[in-house]
């Protein structure tokens, strides 16, 4: 069964404008991650936040965590056309296994 | 550096027949995953080696045997498709530890007629 449940399933924002995706999750977490995937790719991992961490930064990426509602939030700044792609949180509760979300699809218009 | 390398990248069976999907990668890590991609569904896991040696069971591992050949390469095995496994067939590994990352290959793309 799907541990996290994104929010929105798809985005369409212009250049220039910040883009944010939730996620929440049921049970307790090591850590929360967060992947790109581009059209046709792998994924690619972004960021990872702790359990004990409450807000992680990663160049224009911003990361929070809140542990008590079981959720998590991306926020990409400044988005970029380049920035267009799936991004998917993931937890990690027992031993590397990784359970995702169903993913956003963000489109950034020129 | 090559990551994490799947072979092939497209392939189609008929009903019954058999596939091998390879993976190897090259980071020296010890964990490794195989994964299943359908639409609106994210990514769910068939599979994983903690280690070399070891092998064990995921969310979906109905119709699919592994082999960790060796630390670098770790094989998916369809013994009699099925067009339910028509899917993304993506491999992945990570460095041992909790708070590490995994390291995904460009997927196998699988249709099953």
């Amino acid at each position: 069964s799907q541990q996290g449940e994104e929010d929105p399933q798809a985005l369409s924002i212009q250049e220039g404008e910040n883009a944010t995706m939730n996620c929440s999750y049921k049970t307790s977490i090591n850590n929360l991650q967060w992947y790109r995937q581009n059209s046709g790719r792998g994924l690619v991992h972004l960021i990872l936040i702790r359990s004990n961490e409450r807000e992680k930064h990663s160049g224009r990426l911003r990361v929070t965590l809140d542990t008590s509602k079981k959720s998590s939030s991306l926020l990409i700044t400044a988005s970029r056309a380049a920035d267009t792609a799936s991004y998917f949180c993931a937890t990690n509760n027992q031993g590397g296994k990784l359970i995702f979300g169903q993913g956003t699809e963000l489109s950034v218009k020129p | 550096n090559a990551g994490v390398t799947q072979t092939p990248k497209f392939q189609v069976l008929k009903t019954g027949q058999s596939m091998t999907l390879q993976c190897a990668q090259d980071m020296n890590h010890n964990s490794m995953y195989w994964y299943r991609q359908d639409p609106g569904m994210g990514l769910r896991l068939i599979y994983y080696s903690a280690s070399e040696g070891t092998t064990d069971k995921g969310e979906v591992p109905n119709g699919y045997n592994v082999s960790r050949l060796n630390k670098r390469e770790f094989s998916l095995r369809l013994e009699s498709a099925a067009p339910s496994q028509t899917s993304v067939y993506f491999c992945a590994s990570r460095v041992t530890g909790d708070n590490q990352p995994q390291h995904f290959g460009d997927g196998t793309r699988l249709s099953i007629l």
